[in-house]
This record gives structure tokens, C-alpha cells and sequence, in this order.
């Protein structure tokens, strides 16, 4: 079964360091999401992308944020200067959806750890 | 009032017996409801997604709406140790695009 994948699955920076977490999204969907996962909270949402922008985005995903498809498979998460807030689960989704009822599926995150 | 609402458990019950987990929702424009289990250190997988109120069956899960109380349940039955997970509601609205608001999610541990 097609499934979303994303890299690394653990990533170690330094405060203030630049951070790009990957995601393959299924091949065929066409919108994208970045969520994110502090250690014991809630799954929440950052950002959505569709044709090639984004299409809405949380109060969370402040200017430091940035989100890509530099090709026609990966989608890109960008922290420009991390902050030691930043350490938590991020997880990429995808979703088909010319219907508009279809559910994300959600890749196995990337652990990203601010020292 | 939060939007979504989850007892966070822990839940520990004995194989065989029938799981109930629930979550109530303040916001009416919520349209579609999702069930997701979340293994340690792993993504949410998608269990149940259902539109309507009422009962949606697969194999041993039924997932439950009812809009009029704003309250969904996830029933689990003939519970397996491997069930052992945390299970995670999430709903969204139908216009825009549908990012979806979670629960806190249930820690759920089923002993063999």
C-alpha cells in the first residue's frame, strides 16, 4: 500500500541552525500538510499546500517556517533558526481529493531535537 | 471551551473485553470524524473515517457519531495486546483545506 515517507527519521541541531525536514507525500494526492507533536501534547496542525501554495497555515507557522515542493515528489519543511520550542514530532500528510471527502494519511514523523 | 476534548487515559483493560473511547466537539462545522492509532515512536494511521451519525463497522472497530450531542465513540471489540496503542480522534470542517483539529489521543493498554 502506498504510504507517505519522510526523513530523517531523527534529526540533532544546534539552536539557531537552519533545519529541512523531507516528506515523499502518495503519489497521486494533491494536497499537502506539515503537523507537529510536542513530547505528551496534542497533534497540531502547521501548514497546508495545494497547487503549488499554501493554502492555510496556523499561527505556530511564523515567518521562521517555510514549506516546498521543489519537484514533483517531496515536500520540504524549512526552520530557519530553530528554537529549543521547536524540539517535537513533525509529521507530513497527504490526501488526494478532488471530491473533497477524502482522509490524510500521515507519515511516520521526523524527531527533531534542539540543542 | 477546547474544540476537541479527550480523557487522555490511561486505559488498561484485560484481552477480550470490549474497548469505549470517546470525544466531544464544541465546533458544529465539524463534518468528518477520524479515527487514528499512533504506535511509540510512529505517525497516526487512519482506523475509521466516517460523515454521517450513526454506526460505521470495520472488523472489530465501529466508530460512532452523534452530531446532535457533538460526541463520537470508537468501540473496540474482542480487544487484542496488540490493540496497545494511543488512539487519536480528529474531525475537520468540509470548505478550506480541512487541516484537522486532534484530541489530546488515549493511552490505551490491553493485558494478555
Amino acid at each position: 500500500e502506498p504510504e507517505v515517507t519522510q526523513t530523517p527519521s531523527h534529526q540533532v541541531t544546534q539552536m539557531g541552525q537552519e533545519v529541512i525536514l523531507r516528506c515523499v507525500p502518495i503519489s497521486n494526492h494533491l494536497y499537502f500538510y506539515w503537523y507537529r507533536q510536542i513530547l505528551g501534547q496534542k497533534v497540531e496542525f502547521l501548514v497546508s499546500f495545494y497547487n503549488n501554495e499554501i493554502s492555510e497555515k496556523s499561527e505556530i507557522f511564523d515567518d521562521q517556517f517555510s514549506v516546498e515542493r521543489p519537484d514533483g515528489s517531496n515536500f520540504t519543511l524549512k526552520i530557519r533558526s530553530t528554537k529549543l520550542e521547536d524540539s517535537a514530532m513533525y509529521f507530513c500528510a497527504s490526501r488526494w481529493d478532488r471530491a473533497g471527502d477524502q482522509p490524510q494519511h500521515f507519515g511516520d514523523g521526523t524527531r527533531l531535537s534542539i540543542l | 471551551q477546547k474544540e476537541v476534548e479527550q480523557d487522555p487515559g490511561p486505559l488498561s483493560v484485560p484481552e477480550g473485553a470490549i474497548v469505549s473511547l470517546n470525544c466531544t466537539y464544541s465546533n458544529s462545522a465539524f463534518q468528518y470524524f477520524m479515527w487514528y492509532r499512533q504506535y511509540s515512536r510512529k505517525g497516526p494511521e487512519l482506523l475509521m473515517y466516517t460523515y454521517s451519525s450513526g454506526n460505521k463497522e470495520d472488523g472489530r472497530f465501529t466508530a460512532q457519531v452523534d452530531k446532535s450531542s457533538k460526541y463520537i465513540s470508537l468501540f473496540i471489540r474482542d480487544s487484542q495486546p496488540s490493540d496497545s496503542a494511543t488512539y487519536l480522534c480528529a474531525m475537520r470542517i468540509i470548505q478550506g483545506a480541512q487541516k484537522l483539529v486532534f484530541g489530546q489521543g488515549t493511552r490505551l493498554t490491553i493485558n494478555p
